[in-house]
């Protein structure tokens, strides 16, 4: 099984500001890896997939990057609406397919 | 527009079968090309893929729950069921169903990530 790592567990940052978040995989995964967006009480929003192709009505500030095990996530300048909790998915290496545990991204 | 709409008890004794069921609507299930799926999350924690469908029968389980999972499709009535067995309070969690496209990557089967969620349903293990 592939395990997904995230970091950090929770990250704070000001409305404005750039936030980056890192997903790391104990194997290589080649680019097939996703983001997704979660608030509270609903089902996770797809952002990013194939490492760094933006889902569909996804606005340009949310960026990813990387490939084999190494990735990341950039939002340019956080937006109200962007404090929410981020997964990563890898679905290279299935079954299983396997998400990291989150991170959780706060206001400062 | 296509929607996912999951439904079933809300409630689970031990050691009995969790039984959940998504309607697909706005779209039919008998596309070739898509997968349907479910991904659980128990209270406070991550996301954990359960197994998916295709519209043929042929199904991929997660080997943590192979032993005790089925999902089965029914394409005439537009909607694919979850049967998790011996159930106990790990299994606690809101329970998504989920469209997932296929992906050929260098001739192998993929399943892209999943696009359109249900807005889930929490099933409780208690007695």
């Amino acid at each position: 099984e592939t395990v997904m790592t995230q970091s950090p567990a929770t990250l704070s940052v000001s409305p404005g500001e750039r936030a980056t978040l890192s997903c790391r995989a104990s194997q290589s995964v080649s680019s097939n890896l996703a983001w997704y967006q979660q608030k509270p009480g609903q089902a996770p929003r797809l952002l990013i997939y194939g490492a760094s192709t933006r889902a569909t009505d996804i606005p340009a500030r949310f960026s990813g990057s990387g490939s084999g095990t190494e990735f990341t996530l950039t939002i340019s300048s956080l937006q109200s609406e962007d404090f929410a909790v981020y997964f990563c998915q890898q679905y290279n290496n299935w079954p299983p397919i396997t998400f990291g545990q989150g991170t959780r991204l706060e206001i400062k | 527009q296509l929607q996912l709409q999951e439904s079933g008890p809300g409630l689970v004794k031990p050691s009995e079968t969790l039984s959940l069921t998504c309607t697909v609507s706005g779209g039919s299930i008998s596309s070739s090309n898509y997968y349907w799926g479910w991904i659980r999350q128990p209270p406070g924690k991550g996301l954990e893929w359960i197994g998916s469908i295709y519209y043929s029968g042929t199904t991929y389980y997660n080997p943590s729950l192979k032993s005790r999972v089925t999902i089965s499709v029914d394409t005439s009535k537009n909607e694919f069921s979850l049967n998790l067995s011996s159930v106990t309070a790990a299994d606690t969690a809101v329970y998504y169903c989920a469209r997932a496209a296929v992906l050929l990557w260098f001739g192998e089967l993929l399943l892209n990530p999943s696009d359109i969620w249900g807005q889930g349903t929490m099933v409780t293990v208690s007695s």
